[in-house]
């Protein structure tokens, strides 16, 4: 079965400072990664996503994430952190053999924006 | 409107009661997903409608029965609930079955509170 491991459940980063929160995930198969971010109150928005191709994904807002088959990682990464981006962040797998297009999810990373 | 919406946003009902969570997508989508969301846990999924037809019920009690009348709307009926049933409920939308990439679009959420 599919997992998805999330190891920081908090992060404390300063505006400005690069943020990189790391995803591992576990699954036989060509696995389909997400990373999604959610603001206090609100549904899941969408960062970014990985099919195939190149490894390095760009998403909105300015984030990236880099997938990495050996390491079986999936790590979102923001050269420069603002403000706004303090929210929690979820990365999630979905597995190519399954046409219902199931999701796992992460269990989160809080990411609190200090001065 | 757009996007995925829900109704109501928030909801307070006594263990006696029934209620309805509604959800509406505006993106042409087939599948539709329920989530609970409950502090310090994993999104749970609960239901999964592809194309009207139901695929997943994750051992959610026969208290939540859900309802799919059309690929646009997913009800999500409430009754005899427990306190630990207060959380977020969230619902999603996909392209659907065999439609890669599936990623899911998320509506805002319904705060439930049970008395």
């Amino acid at each position: 079965a599919q997992s998805v491991t999330q190891p920081d459940i908090h992060i404390t980063v300063s505006e400005g400072a690069s943020l990189e929160l790391r995803c591992n995930y576990s699954y036989g198969a060509t696995p389909y990664l997400f990373w999604y971010v959610q603001s206090p109150g609100q549904g899941l928005q969408l960062l970014l996503k990985y099919f195939s191709g190149d490894t390095l994904v760009q998403g909105i807002k300015g984030f990236e994430a880099e997938f990495k088959r050996s390491q079986s990682s999936f790590n979102l990464r923001k050269p420069s952190v603002h403000w706004s981006d303090a929210a929690e962040y979820f990365c999630a797998v979905g597995a190519s053999t399954d046409s219902w297009g199931k999701l796992q999810f992460g269990a989160g990373t809080q990411v609190v924006v200090t001065p | 409107e757009t996007g995925v919406t829900q109704t109501p946003r928030h909801l307070v009902m006594g263990m006696t009661n029934k209620k309805s969570l509604k959800c509406e997508q505006h993106l042409g989508h087939n599948a539709m997903y329920w989530y609970k969301q409950s502090a310090k846990k994993p999104l749970e999924l609960m239901f999964v409608y592809n194309f009207k037809e139901q695929t997943e019920n994750n051992s959610v009690p026969s208290r939540f029965s859900p309802e799919c009348p059309n690929s646009s709307h997913l009800f999500l009926h409430l009754h005899t609930l427990q306190p630990e049933d207060s959380a977020l409920y969230l619902c999603a939308s996909s392209q659907g079955r065999d439609s890669f990439p599936y990623e899911q679009y998320f509506g805002p959420g319904t705060r439930l509170t049970v008395t």
